[in-house]
């Protein structure tokens, strides 16, 4: 079954905290992608990845890690840089050659 | 200006009707285009994409795009109440391979 998976579905940081989100997919993509979408707002882009090892920042990086060293998986840190972390966060994949992106279930992300 | 410009709505049509949703574009969004419709909390998914002007259709929907006027539109045939949901627009960051995406037009349709 082929697709992106994200966990948790649900998560909850401490003040202090880092926490780590998941996202693996199987469709064989290259490029990977991080969005975070605030409620009644549009989807920005916290970073993104053409190839294993190499990432590049978004409009809304700061606060955020990334590592890419497989090519299935692209996990996201929220490091307790980032001062307002609430937010539903959606991973994506895309295909370069036809440029369409797919995004996984996302992980409701919230403060304690 | 925005990069990817949507009225955020809400736009409410009968079911049954025609629902017409538009997106304008700046210089820096290159001539892929893209429709997604997003339920409350749930990820967005992928309905439509068009590359080259014109009209594109498929099933009860249909893509049109106009670059002289940068823009880029989405008609719903045949409305359902299962329709009622965010639709975003994205297009193609030029030179790179991100996407823009505007926020999004809520579509109410009602029975």
């Amino acid at each position: 079954d082929g697709g992106i998976t994200q966990s948790p579905k649900y998560l909850f940081r401490k003040e202090g905290q880092n926490v780590t989100l998941s996202c693996e997919q199987n469709l064989n993509h290259d490029a990977m992608y991080w969005y975070r979408q605030d409620p009644g707002q549009g989807l920005r882009l916290i970073y993104y990845s053409q190839i294993v090892n190499d990432f590049q920042k978004g409009d809304i990086a700061e606060g955020y890690s990334v590592s890419r060293e497989k090519k299935e998986s692209f996990p996201l840190t929220v490091t307790s840089a980032q001062k307002n972390p609430t937010a539903f966060y959606l991973c994506a994949s895309g295909d370069l050659q036809n440029e369409k992106l797919f995004f996984g279930s996302g992980t409701q992300l919230s403060v304690l | 200006q925005k990069e990817v410009e949507q009225n955020s709505g809400p736009l409410s049509v009968p079911e049954g009707a025609i629902a017409s949703l538009n997106c304008t574009y700046s210089d820096r969004v290159s001539q892929s285009f893209f429709w997604y419709r997003q339920y409350s909390g749930k990820s967005p998914e992928l309905i439509m994409s068009i590359y080259s002007n014109g009209d594109k259709e498929d099933g009860r929907f249909t893509a049109q795009l106009n670059k002289a006027s940068q823009y880029v539109s989405l008609l719903i045939r045949d409305s359902q109440p299962s329709d009622s949901a965010t639709y975003l627009c994205a297009g193609g960051d030029s030179g790179t391979y991100k996407y823009i995406f505007g926020t999004g037009t809520r579509l109410k349709v009602l029975a």
